[in-house]
């Protein structure tokens, strides 16, 4: 079973607005990725944050965990037609490691020029 | 760093007929994973090594697929007497080692089975 939860499903906004998606599960974890996928192609790591963490930056993107709430948002500041793909939320499960990343079934993403 | 290559890009078989899937890693890789994606899907785990060695088999998977990494390189995955609902993009994906995400990707293999 997936545990994580992508939201929303679909998004489409225009170019140059702000995306944001919200990813939650349901077990602890250690930590939490976002990944990009562009149809037909394989998933592209955008950044990773731990559970002692609350917030990362990497370029336009900003991620923020809450643990208390088992959630996670990704934002995308400026968005180009570029960004639209598929966006994935994967946890990894704390417990003594086999690391398997726990997958969400992913929010595509539409930017219209 | 060439990245993750996974050959071929795309497998047309008929139902009953055995595929072959093959995975070249990033060469100082230690791990190396399978998944399956359907359409509209995250990736589901199949199976994983730690160099030569497979470490774990999702329970979900029927025993007609096996994987291999003969010398702790490159992978193979194989499907025997396939089914039309094994149709789907198998990725796979290496890490340095379970300290040292992230996952990197190949281009997957694209299975339709008629």
């Amino acid at each position: 079973s997936q545990q994580g939860e992508e939201d929303p499903q679909a998004l489409s906004i225009q170019e140059g607005e702000n995306a944001t998606m919200n990813c939650s599960y349901k077990t602890s974890i250690n930590n939490l990725q976002w990944y990009r996928q562009n149809s037909g192609r394989g998933l592209v790591h955008l950044i990773l944050i731990r559970s002692n963490e609350r917030e990362k930056h990497s370029g336009r993107l900003r991620v923020t965990l809450d643990t208390s709430k088992k959630s996670s948002s990704l934002l995308i500041t400026a968005s180009r037609a570029a960004d639209t793909a598929s966006y994935f939320c994967a946890t990894e499960l704390a417990r003594d490691s086999n690391y398997q990343l726990i997958w969400g079934a992913g929010t595509k993403l539409i930017i219209k020029p | 760093d060439t990245g993750v290559s996974q050959n071929p890009r795309h497998k047309i078989t008929k139902r009953g007929q055995n595929v072959t899937f093959r995975c070249d890693p990033i060469s100082e890789h230690n791990r190396l994973y399978w998944y399956r994606q359907t359409l509209g899907q995250g990736p589901e785990f199949l199976t994983y090594f730690q160099n030569e060695a497979q470490l774990e088999k999702s329970r979900l998977l029927s025993d007609r697929f096996s994987a291999e990494r003969p010398k702790g390189s490159f992978s193979t995955l194989e499907i025997q007497r396939t089914e039309q609902g094994d149709s789907a993009m198998y990725l796979c994906a290496s890490s340095l080692d379970d300290r040292n995400p992230p996952l990197h990707f190949g281009n997957g293999t694209r299975l339709t089975v008629t």
